[in-house]
């Protein structure tokens, strides 16, 4: 089935690194990805939609300068958290909807934990 | 703004017991309709969907579902809760905005005693 790889899976390092996350779409081709941010008993919040060949579409209140989205092939869409915080600190999940299913249901990565000290 | 509203944060239930979780939207126009869950430790996963057709979809685990377009509802059942349904199912809405966009509904916990 489809399936979408997200790397690394956890992230610890300091205050003002960048972060880079990766997300890659196996076997099937993407144009479009979504970057979600999971707080703590918390639902995901959509952060952006990764456009294949443009620029991302962020959501209200999410600083683009901060989350850097690049999606510069079908298969592979990239966060980079620029200057990480330690309020930046969250799960971070990645998401493409399969093209070949009816409705497009998105398929999930596994997610990337960031702690930032 | 659209939005997905999960009316239970946490349900406890034993076995055997029937399920039904609830989920409204708030979004005017055509959607798609999904059910996730993500059990604990995995990532999230698809369990059924709705995008035209009979309103009464059936998923994978014996999950069903039924859209009532006139109350934006899209309630998830399930006759006879098993202890391994533990674990969190998100209600999520499609919407057309000039581009696709999933928005998920807080979710809910559910706790299956054995």
């Amino acid at each position: 089935g489809a399936v979408v790889s997200q790397h690394p899976s956890w992230v610890i390092c300091k205050s003002g690194t960048s972060v880079k996350i990766e997300c890659r779409s196996l076997d099937f081709q993407a144009t479009t990805m979504f970057w979600y941010r999971q707080f703590p008993k918390q639902s995901l919040m959509l952060m952006a939609t990764s456009n294949e060949g443009s620029k991302a579409t962020y959501e209200q209140g999410v600083e683009k300068d901060k989350f850097l989205i690049n999606h510069a092939s079908l298969t592979l869409s990239t966060l980079t958290v620029t200057s990480a915080h330690p309020e930046d600190s969250s799960f971070y999940i990645c998401s493409a909807p399969n093209p070949w299913v009816l409705g497009r249901p998105q398929h999930f990565g596994d997610g990337t934990r960031l702690s930032i000290l | 703004a659209q939005s997905v509203s999960q009316h239970n944060h946490h349900v406890i239930l034993s076995e055997a017991a029937s399920l039904e979780l609830g989920c409204n939207y708030s979004y005017g126009g055509t959607v798609n309709l999904f059910w996730y869950v993500q059990y604990p430790g995995q990532h999230l996963q698809l369990l059924l969907k709705y995008f035209s057709g009979d309103p009464l979809v059936k998923g994978i685990k014996g999950f069903e579902a039924e859209f009532i377009k006139s109350k934006f509802s899209f309630n998830l059942r399930k006759p006879s809760v098993q202890w391994s349904d533990t674990a969190e199912y998100f209600c999520a809405v499609t919407v057309n905005t000039g581009g696709f966009k999933t928005i998920f509904g807080a979710g809910t916990r559910l706790f299956v005693k054995a």
